[in-house]
């Protein structure tokens, strides 16, 4: 049964700390989105990677975050220094286009519950 | 103003009723539009979607797009215990939807009552 899967589930932190989100992709899928999900905003874009690359990453605060993809089974996602307000659940799916409907689908990992005292 | 707005709940509703759940939305380019539903502790799951105007019905849910409106609805009939979560809806400009980002509503969360 493929999945997405994303470690650490829950993670507890103080202010200023380094936090490192890790996620693997279902192999065979070429796309990773990484997702951040809070109440008043709902679920939001912060970066995706097509074949490992870059795509976009407007929706992440580039001063403190970065995301990478080291090989095509793993993908990070750091946030350094953590802040209160980066308290949320992160998602991590990953993607493709299947078949012939050119349409595919986004699968999302269980997601990391990270909380910044 | 977002893109895609959806109320945020809670509803809650008595077993056998039928659910309506709504978006809207004002890109006039989204073709492609998708409800996921989301189990507490659990990442989004696709559960139909539909493209353009129109129905599309699977069991007993059916997805609803008016594009002339920019409103999109789900039903679910006959709701059970099961069918509580949090449901979001969410849009893409282009077809292959699983490949690039989409633009996701705040999700409203469903209660079905016993």
């Amino acid at each position: 049964d493929a999945r997405v899967t994303q470690t650490p589930r829950d993670k507890v932190t103080e202010m200023g700390q380094e936090v490192t989100m890790r996620c693997q992709p279902i192999l065979g899928h070429n796309t990773v989105f990484w997702y951040r999900q809070t109440m008043m905003q709902g679920l939001e874009l912060l970066a995706y990677f097509r074949n490992r690359a870059p795509l976009d990453d407007s929706g992440m605060p580039k001063d403190r975050f970065s995301a990478e993809m080291p090989d095509a089974t793993l993908a990070t996602l750091k946030i350094q220094p953590s802040e209160p307000r980066d308290s949320a659940v992160y998602f991590c799916a990953s993607g493709g286009v299947f078949g012939t409907s050119g349409r595919g689908e986004q699968f999302f990992g269980p997601g990391t519950r990270l909380t910044v005292l | 103003q977002k893109e895609v707005e959806q109320d945020p709940g809670p509803l809650s509703v008595p077993e056998g009723a039928i659910v309506s759940l709504n978006c809207t939305y004002s890109n006039s380019a989204f073709q492609y539009f998708m409800w996921y539903r989301q189990y507490s502790r659990k990442g989004p799951e696709l559960l139909m979607y539909t493209y353009s105007s129109g129905n599309k019905e699977d069991g007993r849910f059916t997805a609803q797009v008016d594009k002339s409106s920019k409103y999109i609805s789900l039903f679910i009939r006959d709701s059970q215990p099961s069918d509580s979560a949090t449901y979001l809806c969410a849009m893409s400009p282009i077809s292959n939807f699983g490949n690039e980002k989409l633009t996701f509503g705040t999700g409203t969360r469903l209660t079905i009552i016993p």
